[in-house]
């Protein structure tokens, strides 16, 4: 597709329960990411990947999330064991790659821990 | 090293009038520097960017100003419109890494 697609808008767990946040980037992009934006101000990078390979999870808190981008399958962020702090906006983006910095963001997924 | 550091964090501004915002960054690594355009409940989205190389860029009433020596980038947005009320960030790109690092934004509030 043309822009790219977060599933659910919003979700809402219970502090200990698994999230699970949905990306599908636009077609024909080679690289995806996923950042974590809390109290509607900083940007926190997370991951990346190339294609279905991880590129970079320096940002990622390893202990309770996981990532995957599997071919012909929307790309995944999942926490396990929520935490209140994990409360936040989620946005994917994706890019062509190459010499293209260009992001392309989606609207995010709403993350409420209670 | 990674840090963008931005201002204002909040700016009001008449109908007309000339919206500045201002970035400043610590890694010389970065190789591209866009500004995002985010309104409530959206993502981001790219809205202008300029590399080092060149010390201005004008699209439309949006220009980035670029100061590579004193590692400064700015944001002007002639005859501002109450449309133009968003929060903008500004970002530097590091090319090995293929990484945006934001600035903490700024919410720009444009009065009819």
């Amino acid at each position: 597709g043309e822009e790219v697609a977060q599933t659910p808008k919003h979700l809402v767990r219970g502090e200990g329960q698994k999230a699970k946040l949905y990306c599908a980037p636009i077609k024909g992009h080679s690289y995806v990411f996923w950042y974590q934006q809390v109290l509607k101000n900083e940007f926190k990078f997370l991951i990346s990947f190339q294609n279905e390979n991880v590129f970079d999870e320096t940002g990622m808190p390893k202990e309770r999330f996981s990532a995957k981008c599997l071919p012909n399958s929307p790309c995944s962020l999942e926490i396990q064991a929520t935490k209140l702090e994990d409360s936040a906006v989620y946005f994917c983006a994706s890019s062509q790659g190459g010499t293209n910095e260009k992001l392309f963001f989606g609207s995010g997924t709403q993350l409420s821990v209670l | 090293q990674q840090q963008v550091k931005q201002s204002p964090q909040s700016l009001i501004v008449q109908k007309g009038g000339i919206s500045i915002i201002n970035c400043a960054y610590e890694n010389t690594a970065f190789d591209y520097f866009p500004w995002y355009q985010q309104f409530p409940g959206k993502g981001p989205a790219l809205l202008i960017a300029i590399r080092p190389d060149v010390s201005e860029k004008k699209e439309g009433r949006f220009t980035i100003s670029f100061n590579k020596s004193a590692k400064q980038f700015s944001l002007h947005i002639m005859d501002s419109q109450p449309g133009d009320s968003a929060t903008y960030f500004c970002a530097g790109h590091s090319g090995s890494a293929r990484q945006l690092t934001f600035g903490s934004g700024t919410q720009l509030t444009v009065l009819p």
